[in-house]
């Protein structure tokens, strides 16, 4: 079993709509959890991060973290073309220090 | 403006040849990584490095190697050990928050072909 599960997609989503993204992982002592978004060619970029369980929004965005179903999703609303990149779900468990990383979805916002 | 530089951008590189990936940082940073990113998959370590002068394997260090001998610079040498090596490197470093995670920071990133 993989440590950090992604659906790959492609997920497609019409302008204007919530794109839902979920993870889930398999080390219950996992701490931190982060969400970032990768543009084709280019690095990653931090958009969310999350620690305890519950919400966390930040703009259009919304982070929702469930430590008793080992969960993790990313909520974008009003989804924007701009936001067509693939999301990769990261978390950090125990004493380890360096992140494990999910494979990622790809997200497709139509116009 | 504070960051991380990696060279270079592109690389070409013969079969049995020995190739130097470049990572300079300018934020402080006291760790930094170095990740390894093959087509439709997710980011998996080579090497991390907490401290100067000292650095741990990853998940996939075989075939590489890395130095820190300054705090600002992290290169990695991909050997001609490593049979596999056409990939996307991305270069890290991490901030350790008051909540005790490591958020990262990356470079641009190298891609290298085995031609």
């Amino acid at each position: 079993q993989k440590e950090v599960e992604q659906n790959s997609g492609p997920l497609s989503v019409p302008e204007g709509a919530i794109a839902s993204l979920n993870c889930t992982y398999s080390d219950r002592g996992s701490q931190s959890f982060f969400w970032y978004r990768q543009y084709s060619g280019k690095s990653p970029e931090l958009i969310m991060s999350i620690y305890s369980n519950g919400d966390k929004e930040d703009g259009r965005f919304t982070a929702q973290l469930n430590k008793a179903s080992q969960y993790v999703s990313l909520l974008i609303r009003d989804s924007q073309p701009s936001d067509s990149a693939t999301y990769l779900c990261a978390l950090t468990s125990g004493s380890a220090r360096q992140l494990t990383f999910g494979s990622g979805t790809q997200l497709t916002v139509l116009p | 403006d504070g960051g991380i530089t990696q060279s270079p951008k592109y690389l070409f590189r013969k079969e049995g040849q020995n190739v130097t990936l470049s990572c300079e940082q300018n934020l402080n940073h006291d760790a930094m990584y170095w990740y390894r990113q093959d087509p439709g998959q997710g980011l998996r370590l080579i090497y991390y490095s907490q401290i100067v002068n000292d650095f741990q394997k990853g998940d996939i260090a075989e075939g590489y190697s890395v130095s820190r001998e300054k705090k600002e610079s992290f290169p990695l040498t991909v050997t001609s050990a490593q049979k596999n090596p056409t990939a996307f490197y991305l270069c890290a470093s991490s901030l350790r928050t008051a909540s005790g995670a490591n958020v990262l920071t990356f470079g641009a990133g190298s891609r290298l072909t085995v031609l």
